[in-house]
């Protein structure tokens, strides 16, 4: 499809684990965004690239949170020792744009639980 | 933090009605969003207001920049079964975040 692509859609793993999370943008979208949603809350800003550089990495909560997009296209976002509190729907999002609309096109989400 | 207070935080609404919601902030945005969420997948960017007291409409939605820079408000006119979801408004600050708001949901009585 054309739309922006995440696997998978849904993650069980346990305390401790390592995670990783995909994300395809839109072909062309130099921006790409991850967002972490907890259950009635809005997206919670974790990392931006543009390009192949994080341009913006402030809303990564610790250490443990690390994302990559090596050739500007495809993201992972990657969680070493996965805790309880992690557990979220993880939302991708890409833009045709440089930052500054705020106009976002996002993919279905990764629901990550951590048992 | 920047927080965005977004109301109401639910509406139960019959089919027909219009429906009012409204985000507010104790800082100023360059730019207030409207999305819409459905189930199972990521927010949808409904309208994008770039200008301190632009009204923009979009179908039966219809959006306004509040003057001060501190608020919005959405609009739905004639609500139907396929509006239900949960809207987020989302400010653009002055670094090129996103804030959001925590959303509003909408339900349409049976």
């Amino acid at each position: 499809g054309a739309g922006v692509s995440q696997t998978p859609s849904n993650k069980v793993t346990e305390k401790g684990k390592y995670v990783e999370l995909r994300c395809d943008p839109i072909s062309g979208h130099t921006a790409l965004y991850w967002y972490r949603q907890s259950l009635g809350q809005g997206p919670e800003f974790l990392i931006y690239f543009q390009g192949t550089g994080a341009a913006d990495d402030s809303g990564l909560p610790n250490d443990r949170f690390f994302a990559v997009r090596p050739e500007g296209s495809v993201s992972t976002l990657k969680i070493q020792r996965t805790e309880r509190g992690d557990s979220a729907v993880y939302l991708c999002a890409s833009s045709y744009s440089v930052r500054g609309t705020g106009e976002l096109f996002f993919g279905e989400g990764s629901r990550l639980t951590v048992l | 933090g920047q927080q965005l207070n977004q109301s109401p935080q639910s509406m139960f609404i019959q089919e027909g009605e219009d429906v009012s919601m409204n985000c507010t902030s104790s800082s100023i945005f360059n730019t207030w969003l409207w999305y819409k969420q459905e189930p199972g997948e990521g927010p949808v960017l409904l309208i994008a207001l770039y200008k301190a007291g632009e009204l923009t409409s979009n179908g039966r939605l219809t959006a306004q920049f509040g003057i001060t820079r501190k608020d919005s408000f959405l609009n739905i006119s004639a609500s139907i079964p396929s509006d239900v979801g949960i809207y987020f408004c989302a400010g653009l600050d002055s670094n090129y975040q996103l804030i959001w708001g925590a959303g509003t949901k909408l339900i349409i009585k049976p």
